[in-house]
């Protein structure tokens, strides 16, 4: 089974600094899909950034990136210029390729509480 | 507008009672999921459908069963609701080129 592990429970940061928050994960799978989801206070779960672990290149979505160290089995997001509608529970999730009948279910590790301040 | 429409949006249950979440897309998305969220656990998968006509157990399936009804519908029912299930329940669907999943807005369950 994989494995999805968010060792920041919670984190802070100031209005327009930098964050980065971490994900680790534990799979024998070659092929597989990385998510960061975003849950604000209004509690609808809205994707972020996704990453192919078959591209080298890490992905980017306007002020949101991240680094993909496959050897390493880690895949942190890194939000730059912080805004306070920023301010959310996120979430790291894996997907492998599908197996059996598998359904190309998503693993969550257990998420990051984000408070961006003024 | 397009999207995963789920009832209700909230719910208090007795002990005991049952009760029936209901989830539907208009996407047109072969694959359905059912995730319940609990403070400190993330989100878990409860019971998946990769397409119409199947359905498949998850991580936590005990205490709940599912239905795939059609292409657009997939409900979770509790038989016999347990304090334990207390929790916000989300359903998801997810499109062929694995995008990543559309997630309803959730169920706010409590069993008291």
């Amino acid at each position: 089974a994989q494995t999805v592990t968010q060792s920041q429970p919670e984190m802070s940061v100031q209005e327009a600094e930098t964050v980065t928050l971490s994900c680790t994960y534990d799979t024998s799978e070659s092929n597989y899909y990385l998510f960061w989801y975003k849950q604000p206070p209004s509690r609808q779960m809205i994707l972020v950034i996704r990453q192919e672990a078959y591209k080298q290149q890490n992905a980017t979505e306007n002020r949101f990136s991240v680094n993909f160290q496959k050897a390493a089995k880690s895949f942190s997001l890194k939000i730059s210029d912080s805004q306070l509608g920023d301010t959310a529970m996120y979430f790291c999730a894996f997907m492998k390729q599908p197996f059996s009948n598998s359904g190309y279910a998503l693993n969550f590790g257990k998420g990051t509480s984000l408070l961006v301040t003024p | 507008n397009a999207g995963v429409t789920q009832t209700p949006k909230f719910q208090v249950l007795k002990t005991g009672q049952s009760m029936t979440l209901q989830c539907a897309q208009d996407m047109n998305h072969n694959s359905m999921y059912w995730y319940r969220q609990d403070p400190g656990m993330g989100l878990r998968l409860i019971y998946y459908s990769a397409s119409e006509g199947t359905t498949d157990k998850g991580e936590v399936p005990n205490g709940y069963n599912v239905s795939r009804l059609n292409k657009r519908e997939f409900s979770l029912r509790l038989e016999s609701a347990a304090p334990s299930q207390t929790s916000v329940y989300f359903c998801a669907s997810r499109s062929r080129d694995r995008a990543g999943y559309t997630f309803g807005s959730g169920t706010r369950l409590t069993v008291v």
